[in-house]
């Protein structure tokens, strides 16, 4: 199946900072999609982005499908973001391990 | 509107029980997920469903089974619980393949 990696495991920022997050995968794929787990263990969808970019107010999402990586970028970081950012690839939706990310006010 | 619903909520379970859990959402969706969770990892399929009596098969369906009699309602059936099935279970539901997947709040599964 597809292999999925995602960097860094952990992230630590003070609130106003950005990040980027990185989610590798080692086949072409017709689905990418970045998820957010908060500290409380609800999912929510971010992005459907199998290829190109999209925004939603201070969160984007960048895919290059022919390099087979996707990138998630926070700007202005709040408290509220953290938690574990997963990307998830393909059909049967193969997750990677996630980022977790912490943002310190 | 609700959204989705996951029942029940927490369940322990003796190796060897059997169990169903129940996922049902009010916003008229046809596709339909279950997905285990264990500790400091990623979600994993284990069946799908993207219609009314229809379902199939994700990365982890041994052990497990589904159905979709309404097309609101999609059950994960456990014939005979093991303590590798400990887990917690997500349930979603979308519209469409490319659209935003809903998630239920989960239920904590522990076999002992």
């Amino acid at each position: 199946g597809i292999q999925v990696e995602q960097s860094p495991p952990d992230l630590i920022l003070q609130e106003g900072a950005n990040s980027t997050l990185r989610c590798n995968f080692s086949d072409s794929v017709n689905n990418l999609q970045w998820f957010h787990q908060n500290p409380w263990g609800q999912l929510i969808n971010l992005f459907y982005i199998p290829s190109g970019t999209k925004q939603n107010g201070r969160l984007s999402a960048t895919t290059v499908a022919t390099e087979r990586y996707s990138l998630l970028y926070i700007s202005s970081s709040q408290t509220t973001d953290s938690g574990v950012y997963f990307c998830a690839v393909g059909g049967d939706m193969r997750f990677g391990a996630g980022t977790r990310l912490t943002v310190k006010p | 509107n609700a959204g989705v619903t996951q029942t029940p909520k927490f369940r322990v379970l003796k190796t060897g029980q059997s169990m169903t859990l129940l996922c049902a959402q009010d916003m008229n969706h046809e596709y339909m997920y279950w997905y285990r969770q264990d500790p400091g990892m990623g979600l994993r399929l284990i069946h799908y469903s993207v219609g009314e009596g229809t379902t199939a098969k994700g990365e982890v369906p041994d052990g497990y089974n589904v159905s979709r009699l309404k097309k609101q309602n999609f059950l994960l059936g456990l014939e005979s619980a093991a303590p590798s099935q400990t887990s917690v279970y997500f349930c979603a539901s979308t519209l469409a393949f490319t659209d935003t997947q809903y998630f239920g709040p989960g239920t904590r599964l522990t076999v002992l």
